[in-house]
This record gives C-alpha cells, sequence and structure tokens, in this order.
C-alpha cells in the first residue's frame, strides 16, 4: 500500500531564507508526482507536477525534484516571502491497469510560515 | 477558461440527514474526483467519474455516492450523516486523468 510522508509537519523561517519541504513515498511505482498549496480553509492549488520520467520541474522560485528510486522529492523555495505562507502538500498518483494515472495519494503536508 | 466551481462553500447537517454537494468541472475536462479532507490531513480519496461512470473508488462506505452528468459536472451525496463526516470536501477534475485541478471546497460540519 502507497504511503506519503512528509517531513517536517511544520516550518517556521525568516524571510529571505531558501528552504526545503521533503516527500517520501513507500512504493516508487508511480505515474507522476505534484506539489500542491493549501491556505486555510480553501482548496488545493496545483504548483508543479512531475512525470515519473522526469528528475525536476521549475516554475520561478519553485523548483521540484523526483527520484523514484529512493522514493524522494524535494521542493524547493528560494527567496522566501510572507505570501509563501501555507500548507504544502505531496501527492502521488499510481499506475493504473494500462498505465494512465490513478487517484491521488497525499502527504499530510508541511504547513510553512514565514515571518517578515 | 472557468477553473473548478464547487458548491455550497459551508453547509452545516444534523447526524442521520443525507447532503448532496455539487461541482462543475473544468471546461473540457472528463474527469471527476471527490476526496475529503479532515482538519490536519491530507485529501483521502472517495471516487472517480469518467464519461460519468464510476471508475475507481477509496475506502468508503456505500453511503457515500455519486453521479456525473453528460456536461461532466457532478454530485457527491452522502446519507445517514455521522459525526466523522465532518470535513473539508474537494473536488478535482482533469482530462484523460492527467494534472487535476481542484475546487475550493465545501466545508461540511455535522452536529
Amino acid at each position: 500500500k502507497q504511503e506519503v510522508t512528509q517531513i517536517p509537519a511544520a516550518l517556521s523561517v525568516p524571510e529571505g531564507e531558501n528552504l526545503v519541504l521533503n516527500c517520501s513515498f513507500t512504493d516508487s511505482a508511480i505515474y507522476n508526482l505534484q506539489w500542491f498549496r493549501q491556505d486555510p480553509g480553501k482548496g488545493l492549488t496545483s504548483l508543479l507536477l512531475i512525470q515519473s520520467s522526469q528528475r525536476e520541474q521549475t516554475s520561478g522560485r519553485l523548483n521540484a525534484s523526483l527520484d523514484k528510486s529512493s522514493g524522494r522529492s524535494t521542493l524547493y523555495i528560494a527567496a522566501s516571502q510572507p505570501g509563501d505562507s501555507a500548507t504544502y502538500l505531496c501527492a502521488v498518483s499510481p499506475p493504473n491497469y494500462g498505465g494512465s494515472q490513478g487517484n491521488l495519494i497525499f502527504g499530510k503536508g508541511t504547513k510553512l510560515s514565514v515571518k517578515p | 477558461e472557468t477553473g473548478v466551481t464547487q458548491s455550497p462553500t459551508h453547509l452545516i447537517k444534523t447526524r442521520g440527514q443525507q447532503v448532496t454537494l455539487r461541482c462543475s468541472s473544468q471546461s473540457g475536462h472528463n474527469t471527476v474526483s471527490w476526496y475529503q479532507q479532515a482538519l490536519g490531513q491530507g485529501p483521502q480519496f472517495i471516487f472517480q467519474y469518467y464519461r460519468e461512470e464510476e471508475n475507481g473508488r477509496g475506502n468508503f462506505p456505500p453511503r457515500f455516492s455519486g453521479l456525473q452528468f453528460p456536461n461532466y459536472s457532478s454530485e457527491l451525496n452522502v446519507n445517514a450523516l455521522e459525526l466523522d463526516d465532518s470535513a473539508l470536501y474537494l473536488c478535482a477534475s482533469s482530462l484523460d486523468s492527467y494534472g487535476y485541478t481542484f475546487g475550493s471546497g465545501t466545508r461540511l460540519t455535522v452536529v
């Protein structure tokens, strides 16, 4: 059974700091991995999606890497800002029969607070 | 291009009642998934609909049921509500299960 773990559960940093969020998964047979942002009481905003054949994806100040063989992904946030404060969720998608994407399996998230 | 729209945003129900939550998919998407997110937890997969047929289900009892309509909008129905059903319910749509877009969710409180 696939399990996704995110460390740390919470993180508080001063504005401007570079930071890394970690995600690990127990079964390397994934279709893709996706990072989401969730503001309190709100829905999920997709940040980055990495296909199983890719090693990393970048969007602005965000960079996500994927090491499928070791079951790990990291989300790197450069020059953090107070507006980055949110919960960051990692989700993997196992392959369905036929190779298409299955449902998403989420970690519990890392709650990030960036202090001015 | 419109995103995923969920209604209502908040709802309070009494234990034992029934509830229907609604979701309008993003334009061009043919797959809808529903997730339940308890406080402090990651979302848990309830079920998925592809072209009006259920094609995947998580570990939820039969009192959780759904529908997908020809315009790919969807409903989540929960019968015999229990206190533990209190959660944020998220709808996500995609095209052929690639790259999901989530709605803002419906906060359900069961008292």
